[in-house]
């Protein structure tokens, strides 16, 4: 089955402690994105992923790191959380970035909580 | 980067055929027009995706007209379980699939 599968599903952590949201494609798609969603705010892109080795920053990269070093995984890291990193965090994948193959798969969605 | 604006609210009643406009004024040549359907804690679902004319699909039909400047997604005799948010994404410049605040439809019994 096509999917995106974002692990943990939630999570509550202390403020500082470093943490890794997991995302993995079994699609083979080139472009991979973050996002998060606060209430009033809509989503918001964190970082995306063109390809292999290739991020870059969206509207919102501030406290967050990315690696992609394979092309099924994105994983997004939060080197020292603090507590307005607390959100749902989403990871999406699509073929194409742009063009007519741009339908993007979403995973389940991480709640994350900062204490 | 292509702006969209779309309409915060909407409510409609059961059975209703629901029209959501979205104004992308500064779309590129080459950008798609894409809709998502988001319910609560979900993340958003594709519904139809088009470049000009009318695309039709089994969940929906999109509407753009000519000059591309805007474009109309169109639910047939809406349900309850079409109360969502729906995003309008119409890509320009090189930061791709950006989601702007969407449309939250409410379906009334």
């Amino acid at each position: 089955e096509a999917q995106v599968t974002q692990n943990p599903r939630y999570l509550i952590t202390v403020t500082g402690k470093k943490l890794t949201v997991t995302c993995s494609q079994n699609m083979n798609h080139e472009y991979m994105s973050w996002y998060r969603q606060d209430p009033g705010l809509g989503l918001r892109q964190i970082y995306y992923s063109m390809n292999v080795e290739v991020t870059d920053k969206g509207d919102v990269p501030e406290g967050y790191k990315v690696s992609r070093k394979e092309k099924r995984n994105f994983p997004l890291i939060l080197e020292s959380p603090s507590p307005n990193q607390t959100s749902l965090y989403f990871c999406a994948s699509s073929l194409a970035a742009r063009g007519p193959n741009t339908e993007a798969f979403f995973g389940q969605g991480t709640r994350l909580t900062v204490v | 980067l292509a702006k969209t604006t779309q309409p915060i609210s909407m409510d409609s009643y059961e059975g209703q055929e629901v029209n959501i406009t979205c104004s992308h004024n500064n779309i590129a040549t080459n950008d798609y027009i894409t809709w998502y359907q988001q319910f609560p804690s979900q993340g958003p679902r594709f519904i139809i995706q088009g470049y000009k004319t009318k695309v039709t699909n089994e969940v929906a039909s999109l509407f753009i007209p000519a000059d591309r400047k805007s474009s109309t997604l169109s639910l047939p005799r809406v349900s309850l379980s079409d109360t969502a948010v729906y995003y309008c994404l119409a890509q320009s410049g090189n930061t791709p699939l950006v989601f702007g605040k969407g449309t939250r439809l409410s379906v009334i019994a």
